[in-house]
């Protein structure tokens, strides 16, 4: 069965530090690969996603970016965080069929910029 | 931007059936209905999804009405557990691209109460 995993958990960085949360998948191949984030209070926004390994696109301007060096793995990263990049940030796959059967969620990492 | 309207809010008695609206009413021929429900601090659920047709499963039945512009999902015996944010989203089912991307709007937070 298909599993996704996200890590770490929980974090507390300062202003200005580095970011890198990863994100893996299991018992998949080719699978698409989204980063959500949720800010306190707001909806889900979608940040990254990709179908392929090297491939990424961005769907809104941010102080974030993101990578795909393995078919399975997807990192989100930052060089210098910002206040305002708190939040829960969540990882899912799809499957490379259009998704029809929906998108699984990690369980997330909820990240505090202070 | 979302393409769905729901209530930002509904209570529901324990063991009674939850009802909740949505209505899509710019919805494309090629669009499904998607419901999802996020617990609070954790991942969004995949919950049931729609083209046409009525659809049930073991956790809720969609019911879409004739002209597709509006839907209902019901939960037919709530529990406390089933206390979250609900999501509908119309979204088409392609491979790749940005098309069939998930896009959460506000959501109803149901509350479901002893």
């Amino acid at each position: 069965s298909q599993t996704i995993h996200q890590w770490p958990a929980t974090l507390v960085q300062p202003v200005g530090s580095p970011l890198s949360l990863e994100c893996t998948v299991e018992g998949t191949s080719n699978p698409n690969l989204y980063w959500y984030r949720q800010a306190a209070g707001r909806g889900l926004q979608l940040l990254f996603y990709s179908v392929g390994i090297g491939q990424i696109s961005s769907e809104v301007p941010q102080n974030l970016s993101a990578s795909r060096p393995q078919d399975r793995q997807f990192i989100l990263s930052s060089k210098k965080l910002l206040l305002s990049d708190s939040g829960f940030y969540l990882c899912a796959w799809s499957s490379g069929g259009g998704g029809l059967y929906g998108y699984t969620f990690g369980s997330g990492t909820r990240l505090t910029v202070v | 931007d979302a393409k769905t309207t729901q209530p930002p809010s509904m209570d529901c008695a324990e063991g009674r059936a939850a009802n909740l609206p949505c209505n899509h009413s710019t919805i494309s021929g090629n669009e499904y209905v998607y419901w999802y429900r996020q617990i609070h601090s954790q991942g969004p659920q995949y919950i049931i999804h729609g083209l046409k047709n009525n659809e049930t499963n073991e956790m809720a039945s969609l019911i879409i009405t004739e002209d597709r512009k509006s839907s209902t999902l019901i939960l037919p015996h709530a529990t406390l557990r089933d206390t979250a944010v609900y999501y509908c989203i119309v979204r088409v089912a392609v491979y790749g691209g940005s098309q069939g991307n998930l896009i959460f709007g506000k959501g109803t937070k149901l509350s479901v109460k002893p």
